[in-house]
Formats: C-alpha cells, structure tokens, sequence
C-alpha cells in the first residue's frame, strides 16, 4: 500500500475517554496535516508537522487536543477528555515535501463520542 | 484567513450530462486550487488542481476554471457517470512555505443513470 492510512477507521468513545488516532504517512513524505472534518462541512485544519516538528498548530481546537510524530513519520492525534462535539472525521494527508502543493489523504477516522 | 464558499451543496444531473460546482475565495494571496473527489470509505483523491498563472486546465472530462480577478474557480465534469457520484470539495492554499489548505464545504453529487 502505497497511500497514507490511518486506524482505527472508526472510533466510539464515552464522553471523557482518552482517544489515540494514528496516522502513516506515506513513506518519505515530509509534511503531514491534520484536519477535522465535521458532518456535512469540508476538512478544517489542525496542525502540521514538517519531519517530527510541528510547526503550526493553530487548528487544534482546545488544549484537549495534541499531536506528536516523534521520528517524523508516523503520526498519532490524541484527545484528551473527549466532548460529544469531538465527533468528526479526522483526517490525515502527507507530502512529499514542505513546499510541495499536492497533499495526499487517508481515509480517515470516524470518532463517535457518546 | 482564506474563506472559502463552495455552491451548490448538493447536485443530481442525468447520466451524460455536464456537471458544474462552483467556488469563490477571499484572500487575493491564494494561488493553488485543488479539487478533491470524497467516497465514503476512499478518503480523499485530488483530482485535478490548479494554480494561479494559468486561467483553465483540463484532463479528459475534467476540466477547471480560474477567474482571478473575480476570485472564483469551477469544476466541470462532463459526460458524467454514476461513478462520479461522490462529494467533491474544492480547496485554496497559498504558496511559500507549507500548504495549509483552506477547503469549502463541498458538493454531493449524484449522477443518475
């Protein structure tokens, strides 16, 4: 498989769980983009990662939410005392380089908080 | 920021039929639109993009189309096919430095056989 995956596909979870979503890029890409996407509305950004630093995380919507990719390829988005308003799909994407426009997504992760 | 507005929401057309969406941006900087193609269960596939020196691009039945002045771009789709039923988003970036992409809210299309 060459394209970007991401697990678990879906992802049901009490209010105030802890949540881990996980990201593999594809391999070799240096930059990898999380984005949240709510029913009905297009992907909304959340951080960006070039290698392992993580250069802009102004989407990430409160303190619950963190992102790490320590060795710069795989990535994980941990939440943090998931709210209901956490549901989303949350999507990952990587490219080749920091400059390079095309971004390649996964399939996502479907989180259900109850 | 980028604001980007995506019409319609949602689009049925007859099988061989043209299929049009249409978007508009706010920030004159942006200068790479891409458009991607969402399945349930497929993620997202650009499609086709285009970028800010170039006013149409084509790629078979796909074709893009970028006013600049009026700061909007479409997507057309001709010849359509049920497999192009899907939810299509089109999208605005900046360049210089990494691309964060600013995505509208996409349009499920349906397409009829």
């Amino acid at each position: 498989g060459a394209g970007v995956s991401q697990s678990p596909r879906y992802k049901v979870a009490k209010r105030g769980q802890d949540v881990a979503l996980r990201c593999d890029p594809i391999s070799g890409h240096v930059s990898l983009f999380w984005y949240q996407q709510a029913l009905g509305q297009g992907p909304e950004f959340l951080t960006y990662f070039q290698n392992e630093a993580q250069l802009d995380k102004s989407g990430l919507p409160s303190d619950r939410f963190f992102a790490e990719r320590p060795e710069g390829s795989v990535s994980t988005l941990k939440i943090q005392r998931t709210q209901q308003e956490d549901s989303a799909v949350y999507l990952c994407a990587s490219s080749l380089r920091d400059r390079q426009e095309t971004q390649y997504f996964g399939p996502g992760t479907r989180l259900l908080v109850l | 920021g980028e604001n980007v507005e995506q019409h319609p929401s949602t689009l049925s057309v007859q099988e061989g039929d043209s299929a049009v969406i249409k978007c508009t941006y706010s920030d004159s900087a942006s200068n790479y639109f891409p458009w991607y193609k969402q399945e349930l269960g497929k993620g997202s596939q650009l499609i086709i993009d285009i970028r800010s020196n170039v006013g149409e691009k084509k790629d078979q039945r796909i074709a893009v189309t970028l006013n600049k002045t009026a700061k909007h771009f479409s997507l057309h789709i001709t010849e359509t096919q049920p497999e192009d039923s899907a939810v299509y988003f089109c999208a605005a970036s900046m360049n210089g430095g990494y691309q964060k992409v600013t995505f509208g809210t996409g349009t499920k299309l349906q397409v009829i056989p």
